[in-house]
Formats: C-alpha cells, structure tokens, sequence
C-alpha cells in the first residue's frame, strides 16, 4: 500500500462546481502539503500544514481552502472550480525535520 | 523573491550519453538541495545535499552542491531509456521549511 495516497486519482468537473481533493498519509508525519503542476511551471505551493492546527498559505492559495481533519488526513477543496485549475495535484507529506518530501500519486483535475 | 531555476527546460539523448542536468538558486534560508525524479507519477527522491562539495552518488547517478555559486548538478552516466524522466530541483528552506521547485529538466533518452 502506498504511504501517501490520494483520491480521485483523475477527475472531470465543470465550472462552478464545488470539488474535494482528499489526502491521507500513513507515514505518521505532522507536515503535508498541497502542490499543482503545470507544464513549464514546475511545482508550486498550494497550502502547507505543519501540524492539525496548523495551517498555511501557499504561494497560489486563492480560489482553494484545506481542511486538516487528522494528522493523516489533508483535503483540497475547490470551492468554485475554474478552468485555469485544469492540473495535475501533488499532496505531499514530510517529517519533523523537513527535508525529505513523500509524494502521492497525483490527482489529475480538469475543469471543463 | 526566493526562485529555483533549472537548466535545460528539456534534453534529448541517446542510449550511453552523458548528461549534466543544472539548478541554480537565490533564496533566504537556504537548509538543503534536494533531487527527485518524477515519471509517470509521484517524484521519488533521489539526493539531498546540504554541504557544499561532497559528491552523493546512487550508481549511475550523481549530484553535488556549491553554495558559494548557488547552484547544483546531477550527473546521469550512461544513460538508459529508464532515465526517461523529469528531474526536479527543490530547495528547502529553513525557518518557514518551504520547498521550492525549479521547472524541472524534461529527459528523454532515445535507444
């Protein structure tokens, strides 16, 4: 079993709609992260967590909220899904110390 | 503004090359450098670099760090068509402990 599983792994969803991303990690870490990729931009920083109290602003947050139920769970939301959020979603998870990041599979959205 | 850049957007080699994959950076903080290869899925972590000029070697593969020039190289000998990937820059950084992605290199190796 994967350590850091994501679900959908692919979703089609329309303007407007209103769509979860959801994240669990069995890895025990208190860090997870959400990150998009777009071609030519690599990755980038959706919100980040540091603990189930903590919870922060990426550099691209607007348009996403998180919600941080558990140490293991992590969940985007997409509370009006626009066509430029068309990407492929990355949740992330690390230890204490930070340094190495452990990857879901990716949740490949699209908005039509 | 913290930035990671990575160079060649995209490279095209044939079986038995050589290729050097580089990544520059300009952040506040730094804490360590860190590789991943990403194919069809997740990226899977290859190195991680914290001091400058102590080579980290996974068979084939290599990487060193310079922190005076702000930048690091992966070396890739002997490429196989399994190499096909994109490799991942991220810079860690310390106090708010972001990582920072580069574009990433596009590899392809041809058989």
């Amino acid at each position: 079993d994967a350590d850091v599983t994501q679900t959908p792994r692919n979703r089609i969803t329309k303007t407007g709609k209103r769509i979860m991303l959801e994240c669990s990690q069995t890895k025990g870490h208190d860090r997870m992260y959400w990150y998009r990729q777009d071609p030519g931009l690599g990755l980038r920083l959706i919100y980040y967590s540091f603990d189930v109290k903590d919870i922060n602003k990426g550099e691209i947050s607007d348009g996403y909220s998180v919600s941080r139920q558990a140490q293991a769970k992590f969940s985007l939301s997409l509370e009006s899904a626009i066509p430029n959020q068309t990407a492929l979603y990355f949740c992330a998870t690390s230890d204490d110390a930070g340094n190495i990041q452990y990857f879901g599979a990716g949740t490949r959205l699209s908005v039509l | 503004e913290d930035k990671v850049v990575q160079s060649p957007l995209s490279l095209v080699v044939h079986e038995g090359d050589t290729v050097t994959l580089n990544c520059s950076y300009e952040v506040t903080n730094f804490r360590s450098l860190l590789w991943y290869k990403q194919e069809k899925k997740a990226p899977t972590f290859l190195f991680m670099l914290t001091s400058s000029g102590i080579e980290k070697k996974s068979g084939r593969l290599s990487s060193i760090l310079d922190k005076k020039e702000l930048f690091s190289i992966l070396n890739i000998t002997a490429t196989q068509t399994g190499d096909s990937a994109i490799y991942l820059c991220a810079v860690l950084t310390s106090g708010t402990y972001k990582y920072i992605f580069g574009t990433g290199t596009r590899l392809k190796v041809l058989a």
